[in-house]
């Protein structure tokens, strides 16, 4: 099959650093993308990961070990900003379909 | 580019109705996706087309539910009739696939409720 699993919801602190996990089925897998949505918005692309290892963007870092069928979103310096959504995202078959997580809803205390 | 550009924006239909879902990739992409999205069910990929052919339909929930895609700046998302449970915002993304370019792009969303 084709599906991921990651966490509902996670809560943090300003200021702190934050990770989501994500694992995913491997049958057909490509690569993980990590998606940000906030309410009422659309799903817009934060990263990939092709190969294992880190890959990292200005505060946001994602992580791919595909021993594990594992990867995660690194979230630093958290800003009330960063409260959204996040998608970890499947690359499948060719590298032409894209199957989304369930999301995790990331709520930021001040 | 003015990005994936979806239409409408909102609509609100009775039970039973036909309801047309319209979406224009980005020019030059080559793959073109439609999703769901429900608090319950999350994100869902319904279809996804490439070079315009539709490669896998199986997240289609019913025969109710066809898409099209005639061209490679067009495509459609159609329910007849439409029922209550179909509410929910229908999103629409295009991308140029390939192993090394993978983001993909998505509309607006259409926010579709059936009463």
């Amino acid at each position: 099959g084709q599906s991921l699993e990651q966490p509902s919801e996670v809560t943090a602190v300003e200021g702190a650093i934050v990770q989501i996990n994500c694992t995913y089925q491997t049958s057909g897998f490509y690569g993980l993308s990590w998606y940000q949505q906030h309410d009422g918005g659309a799903p817009t692309f934060l990263s990939y990961n092709g190969l294992d290892g880190l890959e990292e963007t200005g505060r946001f870092s994602s992580f791919l070990s595909r021993s594990d069928s594992y990867g995660y979103l690194l979230l630093q310096e958290l800003q009330m900003k960063d409260s959204a959504s996040y998608f970890c995202a499947g690359l499948y078959s060719s590298a032409s379909k894209i199957i989304f997580g369930s999301g995790t809803r990331l709520s930021i205390r001040p | 580019d003015a990005g994936v550009i979806q239409s409408p924006r909102h609509e609100v239909t009775e039970m039973g109705q036909e309801v047309t879902l319209r979406c224009k990739p980005i020019s030059g992409h080559n793959s073109l996706f439609w999703y769901r999205q429900t608090m319950m069910r999350g994100l869902e990929l319904l279809i996804y087309f490439n070079n315009n052919v539709p490669i896998d339909d199986s997240g289609m929930p019913e025969d109710r539910f066809s898409a099209k895609m005639p061209n490679a700046s067009f495509s459609t998302l159609k329910i007849q009739p439409s029922e209550p449970r179909d509410s929910a915002v229908y999103f629409c993304a295009s991308s140029l696939a390939s192993q090394l370019n993978t983001e993909a792009f998505f509309g607006q969303g259409t926010r579709l409720t059936v009463v």
